[in-house]
């Protein structure tokens, strides 16, 4: 069965600071990949997704994601963080070629963005 | 165009009463998913269906829980003998159906069970 490991729950990072959340995952071959960000009384929304080829995926809101097979992760990147990104933010893994799709989530990770 | 809904936003119940939750997908998708989010948790798997049936229900906790998808569209999640356990927020989501679609989440309901 697949899993997903977000270590940070809570990250704190000054406006305009780089991001990085960590995400590691465990699934017996390549995984689909996503991340999906939640915002207080909001709906789960689709950040970018992995399902092959190139290794580095860009998403919407200028957020990036790199797949390393080597080192099980699925890492999110922004350059310069705004206030507005605050909010809490899941990994989720989904095992291809059978299952539907269906999605294994992280813990999330809550991040507070310091003005 | 319109996106997931769910209703009703919030449900507040006392234990042992029976409740159903609804999902409108988006229209077009074919798959659609239930999810159990409790506080500071993700979301957790309950059923897929696939069209009518239900490809999946391996998530669902136990006999109490229920859901249908009679026309392909609209689904509801049936919970009877509800406990104070069952409170969180139900997600629905929908995709189309394709391998590895992405799916896509509607706002939840927020189930309290006194």
């Amino acid at each position: 069965a697949q899993s997903v490991t977000q270590p940070d729950i809570h990250i704190t990072v000054s406006e305009g600071a780089s991001l990085e959340l960590r995400c590691n995952y465990s699934y017996g071959a390549t995984p689909y990949l996503f991340w999906y960000v939640q915002s207080p009384g909001q709906g789960l929304q689709l950040l970018l997704k992995y399902f092959s080829g190139d290794t580095l995926v860009q998403g919407i809101k200028g957020f990036e994601a790199e797949f390393k097979r080597s080192q099980s992760s699925f890492n999110l990147r922004k350059p310069s963080v705004h206030w507005s990104d605050a909010a809490e933010y899941f990994c989720a893994v989904g095992a291809p070629g059978g299952g539907g799709n269906k999605l294994t989530f992280g813990t999330g990770t809550q991040l507070k963005v310091e003005l | 165009g319109a996106g997931v809904s769910q209703t009703p936003s919030n449900k507040v119940t006392e234990k042992g009463k029976y409740v159903e939750l609804r999902c409108d997908p988006i229209s077009g998708h074919t798959a659609l998913y239930w999810y159990r989010q409790s506080l500071g948790q993700g979301p957790e798997f309950l059923i897929y269906f696939q069209g009518t049936g239900a490809a999946d229900d391996s998530g669902l906790p136990n006999d109490r829980f229920f859901a249908v998808r009679p026309e392909g569209s609209v689904s509801t999640l049936k919970i009877q003998r509800t406990e104070r356990g069952d409170s969180a927020v139900y997600l629905c989501a929908s995709s189309p159906g394709l391998a590895g679609g992405a799916q896509y989440f509607g706002p939840g309901t927020r189930l309290t069970v006194l």
